[in-house]
């Protein structure tokens, strides 16, 4: 199974400023024939299911604020938040779907400093 | 639109069977590409996932738990359903259906979720 380390487990960050959470994957999750990495970002609120954010590493979902960006290929990735408003108070996944089985990160929880 | 909804029993005991059903519309599991999947995630932890099943019948299963889980599908009702066998209070856990398309494969869309607790 492909093992999806996330760092780190938890951070806070004041409001405007910029927030970085990074995936890095126990094997490479780019598929060489198309050319895309098979890694999805979700966010998760309390009470709430995930909520696709980002796939093939860097394409937002539709009706997801531009502050959100996926970024990296490979084995490293990072999902980058702008400038933190309150609403992104979430506790954040990646996603393999490169193999079976799909596996998912321990998550970080994102809060308010 | 896409929606979906689990639904199952909240309560069971120790070694009982589970079966969870999800319904769901806006899209057909007869199209071909579409695939419905279950995931799960204890309280307090992180995601896990369980089983998937395609328009072609196709099944896949995490080899973790292949042995207790059975994934079937329903084309005319728009369900597609879960047993698990031989439940241990370790599967207490929030129980989440999702869409996603065979040439995709992240999951854009996803039930509000069942909690499931193993209890005697």
């Amino acid at each position: 199974d492909i093992v999806m380390t996330q760092s780190p487990d938890s951070l806070a960050v004041s409001l405007g400023e910029r927030a970085t959470i990074n995936c890095k994957s126990s094997q490479s999750v780019l598929y060489s024939s198309s050319d895309k990495n098979y890694l999805a970002w979700y966010q998760q609120k309390p009470g709430h299911p995930p909520k696709l954010l980002i796939y093939w590493a860097s394409t937002r979902e539709s009706g997801v604020p531009d502050r959100f960006s996926g970024s990296g290929s490979g084995t490293d990735f990072t999902l980058t938040i702008s400038s933190l408003q309150a609403e992104d108070v979430a506790v954040y996944y990646c996603h393999q779907f490169y193999s079976s089985p799909n596996t998912f990160g321990q998550g970080t929880k994102l809060d308010i400093k | 639109q896409i929606t979906l909804k689990e639904s199952g029993p909240t309560l069971v005991k120790p070694t009982q069977t589970l079966t969870l059903t999800c319904s769901f519309s806006g899209f057909s599991l007869s199209t071909s590409g579409v695939g419905v999947g279950w995931i799960r995630q204890p309280p307090g932890e992180a995601l896990e996932w369980l089983a998937l099943i395609y328009w072609d019948d196709d099944k896949r299963y995490n080899p973790s738990l292949k042995s207790r889980l059975t994934i079937t599908k329903d084309t005319s009702k728009n369900q597609v359903v879960l047993t698990v066998t031989y439940m241990d209070p370790s599967d207490t856990a929030t129980y989440y259906c999702a869409h996603r398309h065979y040439q995709d494969g992240y999951f854009d869309y996803w039930g509000q979720g069942a909690l499931v607790t193993v209890s005697s």
